[in-house]
């Protein structure tokens, strides 16, 4: 596809289980960003992945937090035991390396009941 | 300490009219980069802006500037000519570091545009 594409577009699970997320990013993109977004705030940042360095795992918020990336193409993004103040927004991002731009996906709007 | 500050949580700005969003950062890094992002209710953002620390010139791209002043750590947006679609939440943002790093945001300033 022509953008970043992240599925599901929204999920809805209960409080415990584990869930996750995909981001498809644009072809090259060696760059992919994972943010998170609760209603009304701004984006808070998860993980980084550039190429086959390792990740900046700086952001995530506790081990329950995990990702990972194939092939230097695609990512999960997984969230084990999942309490109620995971609810948000979680929006995937890639960019070139060094580029002045990143481009987000569309976002999994994440509910846990 | 907060790295990217916007200190206005909504604006108001009638159709027509030049509106500036306000942002200043912090970082000790002399190389960094600082965007622009636009999020309308339908949730994508949608880049509108770039300026390097390095860059000599302003940055503008069609109705969107940035007012950079360097010494002052500030990045003000500037949209002239407001439109009704321009009516969304704006964020401000900044790369620290030469190589691609995460970008880091602040908490974002929602504009209405009234006709």
């Amino acid at each position: 596809g022509a953008g970043v594409s992240q599925s599901p577009s929204n999920k809805v699970t209960e409080k415990g289980k584990d869930v996750e997320l995909r981001c498809d990013p644009i072809s090259g993109h060696t760059a992919l960003y994972w943010y998170r977004q609760s209603l009304g705030q701004g984006l808070e940042f998860l993980i980084y992945f550039q190429g086959n360095s390792a990740p900046d795992k700086s952001g995530l918020p506790s081990d329950r937090f995990s990702a990972e990336r194939t092939g230097g193409s695609v990512s999960t993004l997984t969230i084990q035991r999942t309490q109620q103040e995971d609810s948000a927004v979680y929006l995937c991002a890639s960019s070139l390396v060094g580029s002045t731009e990143a481009f987000f996906g569309q976002g999994t709007r994440l509910t846990v009941v | 300490a907060q790295k990217i500050t916007q200190t206005q949580p909504g604006m108001f700005v009638q159709e027509k009219e030049a509106v500036t969003l306000d942002c200043t950062y912090d970082t000790s890094d002399p190389s960094y980069g600082l965007f622009w992002y636009k999020q309308p209710s339908s949730g994508e953002m949608i880049f509108l802006i770039y300026q390097g620390s390095y860059d000599q010139q302003n940055a503008t791209e069609g109705r969107y500037s940035l007012n950079f002043q360097k010494a002052r750590k500030s990045a003000n947006l500037v949209i002239s000519a407001s439109q009704l679609g321009d009516s969304a939440m704006y964020f401000c943002a900044m790369r620290e570091g030469r190589i691609g790093r995460a970008l880091t945001f602040g908490s974002g300033t929602r504009l209405q545009v009234q006709p």
